[in-house]
């Protein structure tokens, strides 16, 4: 079976500080890895996927293996990443291709 | 840019009624998924679709069935509803039927509320 956990619903932040979201997987093979976030008064939209390897608005993820892990972390906070966010992954092959998504967690950040 | 549409907006149905659910996908993405999302949940995986082909299905019962048209439109159809299925109803289109390298797009949902 397929989990991901967000252990953090809520979590507030000063402007300039860092930031980190926190995300644990469970998954019997090689998953997937992404990361979805919705602003206010906006639909659900990926913000980055651990493939591309990229930097997408300061925010960087790395996956860990050994921890089964995909926290997410940005070095100086910005009042505009005030969303919702969401980690998920998918599997591979037929039938396998699903997003799971964790709970997630609401950012604030405090100006 | 004419993103994932979805109708209607809202609904409120009575328990025991059934709800057909529309989506329309970006113009070229043949794979269509649905997703539930109760309060405080994260989206919770229904069906996928692709090339008007059952790819994937979720954890629901059978009440919950769904379909994708020629033109990959698709329908999310509930019977037999119950005060549970009270939730935000989310469509994602794709251009192919892999999540990990053809990432999903969302619409804003349908919220459908039973009473």
């Amino acid at each position: 079976a397929q989990r991901v956990t967000q252990p953090e619903k809520l979590l507030s932040v000063f402007k300039g500080a860092p930031v980190e979201l926190k995300c644990n997987y469970s998954y019997s093979g090689s998953p997937e890895l992404f990361w979805y976030v919705q602003y206010s008064r906006q639909r659900l939209q990926l913000l980055l996927r651990h493939i591309s390897r990229e930097s997408i608005k300061g925010f960087t993820a790395d996956l860990n293996k050994g921890e089964t892990s995909f926290h997410l972390k940005k070095p100086f906070a910005q009042e505009e990443d005030s969303a919702m966010y969401y980690c998920a992954l998918s599997g591979h092959g037929f039938g396998n291709e699903k997003l799971t998504f964790g709970t997630g967690t609401r950012l604030t950040i405090i100006p | 840019d004419a993103g994932v549409t979805q109708s209607p907006t809202h609904l409120i149905k009575t328990r025991g009624q059934h709800v057909t659910l529309r989506c329309s996908p970006i113009s070229g993405h043949k794979s269509v998924s649905w997703y539930q999302q109760v309060l405080g949940q994260g989206p919770q995986f229904i069906f996928q679709y692709y090339e008007k082909e059952e790819r994937g299905r979720g954890n629901f019962p059978d009440r919950f069935s769904a379909r994708q048209f020629p033109n990959y439109s698709s329908e999310l159809n509930v019977n037999a509803l119950l005060l549970g299925d009270s939730a935000l109803y989310l469509c994602a289109s794709s251009p192919q039927g892999t999540s990990y390298n053809s990432p999903l797009h969302f619409g804003n949902g349908t919220r459908l509320t039973v009473t």
